[in-house]
């Protein structure tokens, strides 16, 4: 276990629902990070929180609407998608700042859009 | 665009032997460099690190290698075991913030 855990392991969902995707990490860290896994794809970075706040957004379309109420936590909130988007969704953690760039993952999300 | 890259898609070796695993960078910026391991079903794992003030670094069974004159990163794994079967992804910081950037990843194998 790293200390990052993400609900729910698996989901599917049709292109007009809404649904978000939880993280939390217990390592008292400062920064979190929201990334994409596709196939034969590096990961793609979305987005980045340090101290709660957004500093970081990758060129990510509004239909992904990241919320971040403490350094604990991290959601990613989903609407209206489409079937491009069915990836495996990771959620990181991290000290923060120069001290230390290792980031600690959770287990991830597999989105499946329909 | 992409600045890490893996040489290499998939590597296959038997057990016992030593496998090499490597990666070019093409920022000369960058100063600190990560491998993480990635077995089916869970999250990338961290293995080793090193910063760019090093040449080699060691750790249980691995050791990483950076040639900063020609941008390539190295993970030796020695003794490859059938659980270290996993994608391995090389990854650097450039910018001094908290950001990675990750390479596509490399598929190691290691048969019985």
């Amino acid at each position: 276990e790293t200390g990052v855990t993400q609900t729910p392991r698996h989901l599917v969902m049709g292109m007009t629902n809404k649904k978000s995707l939880k993280c939390e990490q217990h390592l008292g860290h400062n920064a979190m990070y929201w990334y994409k896994q596709s196939a034969k794809k590096p990961l793609e970075l979305m987005f980045v929180y340090n101290f709660k706040e957004q500093t970081e957004n990758n060129s990510v379309p509004s239909r992904f609407s990241p919320e971040c109420p403490n350094s604990s936590h991290l959601f990613l909130h989903l609407h209206t998608l489409q079937p491009e988007d069915s990836a495996l969704y990771l959620c990181a953690s991290s000290l923060g700042g120069a001290a230390s760039y290792e980031q600690y993952f959770g287990p991830g999300t597999r989105l499946t859009v329909t | 665009g992409e600045s890490v890259g893996l040489h290499l898609p998939t590597l296959s070796v038997q057990e016992g032997d030593n496998s090499i695993i490597n990666c070019a960078y093409s920022n000369s910026a960058s100063d600190y460099f990560i491998w993480y391991k990635q077995e089916s079903g869970k999250g990338p794992q961290f293995i080793i690190d090193i910063r760019s003030n090093m040449d080699k670094r060691q750790g249980q069974r691995v050791t990483v290698l950076l040639n900063k004159t020609v941008k390539h990163l190295s993970l030796q794994i020695a003794a490859t075991q059938p659980g270290d079967s996993a994608v391995y992804f090389c990854a650097e910081n450039n910018d001094g913030s908290e950001k990675l950037v990750f390479g596509k990843g490399m598929k190691l194998t290691v048969n019985p």
